[in-house]
């Protein structure tokens, strides 16, 4: 079936340096989501995208964290400056209908 | 605030019994209740969903009974088999196309053979 590509699957970086997470939809579908897992606990809402636009942020999106979609197909979440308590598993998300998202299979961020 | 709460954090139960997960909501506007079942290192994977409009749910072996009223649901795992052994979550959306997924902290299901 349809699936949602992430890559890297793991990133190792050290703390201040920029990450940037890819993302793949699933080609059709128009709605597009972020969340963000720590040690296997419940998925955090980051953002969730429209079409391309920007629907939603979370207030664990942080200044520090942007979105975009650099050639209309792939999504990246970019962290700059990356901190310790980035550490997570970022999983994106994609559906067709608005509802009940297909994921990813997750990046793994290690920030030392 | 938490807004979906899941209980019990984990179970185990025998191959063939009924595994009983439950889950409860704060936000009177949710209206969409997925779960998702997530095994190590994989995306959670959707399981089965309910709208508010009904009061149960039932895909093979899973069922989902809800009550709008007391804002609980619970997910029913009859025969439960060694594979279903993964992390389940309780999801819960409002009103609104393509509005966020709430999820619950999970509960982990071990089923011994």
């Amino acid at each position: 079936g349809p699936k949602v590509l992430q890559i890297p699957s793991h990133q190792i970086i050290d703390m201040g340096q920029m990450v940037t997470l890819n993302c793949d939809p699933v080609s059709n579908h128009l709605y597009f989501y972020w969340y963000k897992q720590i040690l296997g606990q419940q998925m955090e809402f980051l953002v969730n995208f429209y079409n391309g636009k920007v629907m939603e942020k979370s207030k664990l999106f942080k200044d520090q964290f942007s979105v975009e979609r650099p050639d209309g197909s792939y999504f990246t979440l970019k962290i700059q400056p990356t901190a310790l308590e980035d550490s997570a598993v970022y999983f994106c998300a994609s559906s067709s209908t608005g509802e009940a998202p297909l994921f990813g299979e997750g990046t793994r961020l290690s920030v030392l | 605030q938490q807004q979906v709460r899941q209980s019990p954090q984990s179970l185990t139960v025998w191959e063939g019994e009924t595994a009983i997960l439950n889950c409860s909501y704060e936000n009177s506007a949710f209206d969409y209740f997925p779960w998702y079942q997530q095994f190590p290192g994989e995306g959670p994977a959707l399981l089965i969903a309910i709208r508010s409009v009904s009061d149960k749910k039932e895909d093979g072996r899973f069922t989902i009974f809800f009550n709008k009223r007391e804002k609980k649901l619970s997910l029913h795992i009859t025969d439960s088999q060694p594979g279903d052994s993964a992390t389940y979550f309780c999801a819960a959306s409002g009103q609104g196309t393509g509005s966020k997924l709430s999820f619950g902290k999970g509960a982990k299901l071990t089923v011994s053979p």
